[in-house]
């Protein structure tokens, strides 16, 4: 397994501010990836954190709102720009382990006020 | 893309009773993984599974591939079992999971 931790754990922010989530991991892992889920709902996949590029994202979800860095094999930031009340959401960061297995970190409960 | 159905949405049950949720999803899959999401929000991984039968402790799963479900079982439900459940599955090559709506369970005493 992983350890994966994330901070912040949570947040309250005004909107149309920013806000830059970290993931670090315990272990040098190749995939890595940015899930949201907002208030009810279940998990969304925003992007794949590519170490060294650019990272993939899913439709719906762009890099100016959602840039995000993977400076190494061990840590990710996503940040969350221009926040309105609708990026209200749990942000989870998630690691491939073994091979196959997919972790989770705890997550980062953002509410936007 | 891959659809992924969870049933029932919702499940109350008294401490100490079975319970059997289910997934089905509409294509092969290369991974399908069942997960615990406690109320702090924090996504404990129960099993990967693509196909099988593995049991752990009073949990178990079995998932048909060939019929394209899975099937979570709960024995001598306990409160702390309460949460969503989600199945979740990749079928792409990438490794990044699509997710089921998920199985809101609770457990009274």
């Amino acid at each position: 397994s992983a350890v994966i931790s994330q901070k912040p754990s949570r947040d309250i922010c005004q909107r149309g501010t920013s806000l830059t989530i970290q993931c670090q991991v315990d272990s040098q892992v190749t995939m890595m990836f940015w899930y949201r889920q907002q208030p009810g709902q279940s998990l969304t996949l925003i992007a794949t954190a590519n170490q060294g590029s650019e990272a993939t994202y899913e439709s719906g979800f762009v890099i100016d709102k959602f840039p995000i860095s993977r400076p190494n094999l061990t840590f990710s930031t996503l940040t969350v720009s221009n926040m309105s009340p609708e990026d209200s959401s749990i942000y989870l960061c998630s690691v491939v382990v073994d091979g196959d297995t997919i972790y989770f970190g705890e997550g980062s409960w953002l509410t936007v006020v | 893309g891959i659809q992924v159905e969870q049933s029932p949405p919702d499940l109350i049950l008294q401490e100490g009773a079975n319970s059997t949720l289910r997934c089905n999803f509409s294509d092969s899959v290369n991974n399908l993984q069942w997960f615990h999401q406690n109320p702090w929000g924090q996504l404990i991984n129960l099993f990967y599974i693509p196909s099988g039968t593995k049991q752990n402790g009073r949990l178990s799963a079995t998932t048909v591939a060939t019929e394209r479900y899975s099937l979570l079982y709960i024995s001598s439900s306990q409160t702390t079992d309460s949460g969503v459940y989600f199945c979740a599955v990749e079928n792409t090559g990438r490794r990044a999971l699509t997710f089921g709506s998920g199985t809101r369970l609770q457990v009274q005493p």
